[in-house]
């Protein structure tokens, strides 16, 4: 697609529920990139992909955070048992390469924000 | 350790006004690169810019400019005659060069009134 593109925009859950938020990636991109981004905080970075691995994984803030990517393509990011902490606005950003210097411009996605009663 | 401070929480405007937003950051690294992004309400990160840590050269680009300090760790923006459609969050990040990672500030609010 044209953008980064991810689904749902919205999720709202009950606390103890798992659920799934994907991201597909601009065509082409082989570096994504989730982050959180609480309210009136900045971004906070939870995980990297470089193709279908996860060279970086140090921002996933516990256990019940994790991540998968397929075909190099769409990634999705589970958290289990959700607790009212884990509310907040999850974005994720692709770009050509992780590490090209001249390359490494993340274009982002809407976010998912995910509401956890 | 790197960090990025925006320290203008939330910054209001008439429409007209010229606004500048701070960037102030830290990090040991010698090259590394510094980006502007904006936040509209639709919630997508939109890149503005992306600045080199040897190009010191100031850049503008229609109403939007962009002051690199390196003497005072600082990256500013500056929107002339703000417009309505201007308002959003503002984010700075660092990224060193050959990595990944970006660091994000916490971000300012830009609210231009009309």
């Amino acid at each position: 697609g044209a953008g980064v593109s991810q689904s749902p925009s919205n999720k709202v859950t009950e606390k103890g529920k798992d659920v799934e938020l994907r991201c597909d990636p601009i065509s082409g991109h082989t570096a994504l990139y989730w982050y959180r981004q609480s309210l009136g905080q900045g971004l906070e970075f939870l995980i990297y992909f470089q193709g279908n691995s996860a060279p970086d994984k140090s921002g996933l803030p516990s256990d019940r955070f994790s991540a998968e990517r397929t075909g190099g393509s769409v990634s999705t990011l589970t958290i289990q048992r959700t607790q009212q902490e884990d509310s907040a606005v999850y974005l994720c950003a692709s770009s050509l390469a992780g590490q090209s210097l001249a390359k490494n411009i993340q274009y982002f996605g809407a976010g998912t924000r995910l509401s956890v009663l | 350790a790197q960090k990025v401070t925006q320290a203008q929480t939330e910054i209001s405007v008439v429409e007209k006004e010229d606004v500048t937003l701070d960037c102030v950051y830290e990090t040991r690294d010698t090259t590394y690169y510094l980006f502007w992004y904006k936040q509209p309400p639709s919630g997508e990160l939109v890149f503005l810019i992306r600045r080199n840590s040897f190009d010191e050269q100031n850049e503008i680009s229609g109403r939007y400019s962009w002051n690199f300090q390196k003497s005072t760790s600082s990256f500013n923006f500056t929107i002339t005659a703000s417009q309505v459609v201007d308002s959003a969050v503002y984010f700075c990040a660092l990224s060193a060069v050959g990595t990944y990672k970006y660091i994000f500030g916490t971000g300012t609010r830009l609210k231009v009134l009309a």
